[in-house]
């Protein structure tokens, strides 16, 4: 179809590994969005890219996470040195500029 | 930075009742869009609203935007327990593209 996807949509990890996340936007979206959604919670902003423009990387919790975005299509987040707390719901969202946000169906990350 | 609150937290009601979420932002907002995420599933695009005191209605659903543009409320007539799930009000402000979702209202509906 042409909606958002990503992978893996389950990933389970040990401590202090490495994961990486994939996010696949609909093709001509120029905003994409990544958030965590911790069980029963609502949505923790992580980062935001729009276009060219440097991303905005306020919501990140520390740095063990990044994400990058190539080519203005996909993005993929990095979260080195996972932590239990890190365990989560990542949903990645994008948008045409600013409006109506298109969510992907999430990874479910648990690290043991 | 802007902060987009929302109440209650939780609501659990009859079938049949009625049931009201309401968002209110620190800042003034550009517009306001709704999303319901069901259980197990991801946040799916309901409305936006855009003008100072506009009302938009799709069926048992009503929304509003404050006069202010600083507030909406969603308000379900007759729930169904196929409104069960959270809903999540989320606010542009008049700077930015990057939306700032509330922490939703979780609603439980039992027949």
């Amino acid at each position: 179809g042409a909606g958002v996807s990503q992978s893996p949509s389950n990933k389970v990890t040990e401590k202090g590994k490495d994961v990486e996340l994939r996010c696949d936007p609909i093709s001509g979206h120029t905003a994409l969005y990544w958030y965590r959604q911790s069980l029963g919670q609502g949505l923790e902003f992580l980062i935001y890219f729009q276009g060219n423009s440097a991303p905005d990387k306020s919501g990140l919790p520390s740095d063990r996470f990044s994400a990058e975005r190539t080519g203005g299509s996909v993005s993929t987040l990095t979260i080195q040195r996972t932590q239990q707390e890190d365990s989560a719901v990542y949903l990645c969202a994008s948008s045409w500029g600013g409006e109506t946000q298109y969510f992907g169906p999430g990874t479910r990350l648990l690290v043991l | 930075g802007q902060q987009v609150m929302q109440i209650p937290q939780y609501q659990h009601v009859q079938e049949g009742e009625d049931f009201t979420t309401y968002c209110n932002s620190s800042t003034t907002l550009s517009n306001i869009q709704w999303y319901k995420q069901r259980p197990g599933g991801h946040p799916v695009f309901l409305i936006q609203l855009v003008k100072s005191g506009e009302v938009k209605k799709q069926k048992r659903l009503t929304f509003q935007f404050g006069e202010a543009k600083k507030n909406s409320s969603l308000h379900i007539t007759a729930t169904q327990t196929t409104d069960v799930g959270t809903y999540f009000c989320a606010g542009h402000s008049n700077s930015g593209y990057a939306l700032n979702f509330g922490k939703g209202t979780s609603l439980l509906v039992t027949p």
